[in-house]
């Protein structure tokens, strides 16, 4: 079975762009996690989709978002880029989500780089 | 509002030694709690879990204590290997909103 995909690996922007990243569940797996991970700040959660539909949501600005398709694939989204958001963004993906047991099963990520 | 730390950046152990990391919650509604490892230029993977029902969960040389009074839990690795260096993560969640939160994680280097 294939894992958690995540295109591109590696993205280079200028600030004040916005950028679009990919993210391919397990297949079978209708959960899509998003984190972003810096330096000392470990994992921040950015949003959850499940069934095409935001289920939870970080504490991050409105210039992130995402989105779910019916293939259970998702993209998330960042506005207008500031150099604070260079950072690795890991997917994460779940067979349900509704279970306490959540194993997260997580993509290579992707690494922005906003110059 | 960090909900759960790991105080500790980093630790250095000899191979063969006992490797612990700590890691504190403040929820306490969270009921599951998990253990992830990094290895540079790859996602995180996970470890080992363990219910807010037990105290202790054993697997291979990996065992997780928690603690619910200090909410407090700690990963042992013993032996510590060479193959054992990476960033360790806890997480936990809670069952009426499934969301994992994580730690700051831990950069474990075990020597040769």
């Amino acid at each position: 079975k294939a894992g958690v995909t995540q295109t591109p690996r590696y993205l280079i922007k200028t600030r004040g762009q916005q950028v679009t990243l990919s993210c391919s569940p397990i297949s079978g797996h209708r959960s899509v996690s998003w984190y972003q991970q810096t330096p000392g700040q470990g994992l921040q959660f950015l949003f959850e989709y499940f069934s095409e539909t935001q289920r939870n949501k970080g504490n991050f600005p409105g210039r992130f978002s995402g989105r779910q398709f019916s293939n259970s694939r998702s993209e998330m989204n960042v506005s207008t880029l500031e150099l604070g958001d260079s950072a690795l963004y890991l997917c994460a993906s779940s067979a349900n989500p509704t279970d306490s047991y959540n194993e997260q099963f997580f993509g290579p990520g992707t690494r922005l780089t906003v110059l | 509002d960090q909900q759960v730390k790991q105080n500790s950046p980093s630790l250095s152990v000899q191979e063969g030694r006992i490797s612990i990391l700590n890691c504190d919650y403040t929820n306490s509604m969270f009921d599951y709690f998990l253990w992830y490892k990094k290895y540079p230029a790859e996602g995180p993977t996970f470890l080992i879990s363990i219910s807010s029902i037990k105290d202790k969960n054993e697997d291979g040389r990996f065992t997780v204590f928690l603690n619910k009074s200090a909410k407090h839990l700690s990963l042992h690795i013993v032996p510590s290997q060479p193959g054992d260096s990476a960033v360790y993560f806890c997480a936990a969640s809670s069952s009426n909103t499934g969301k994992l939160i994580f730690g700051q994680g831990t950069t474990l280097q075990v020597k040769p």
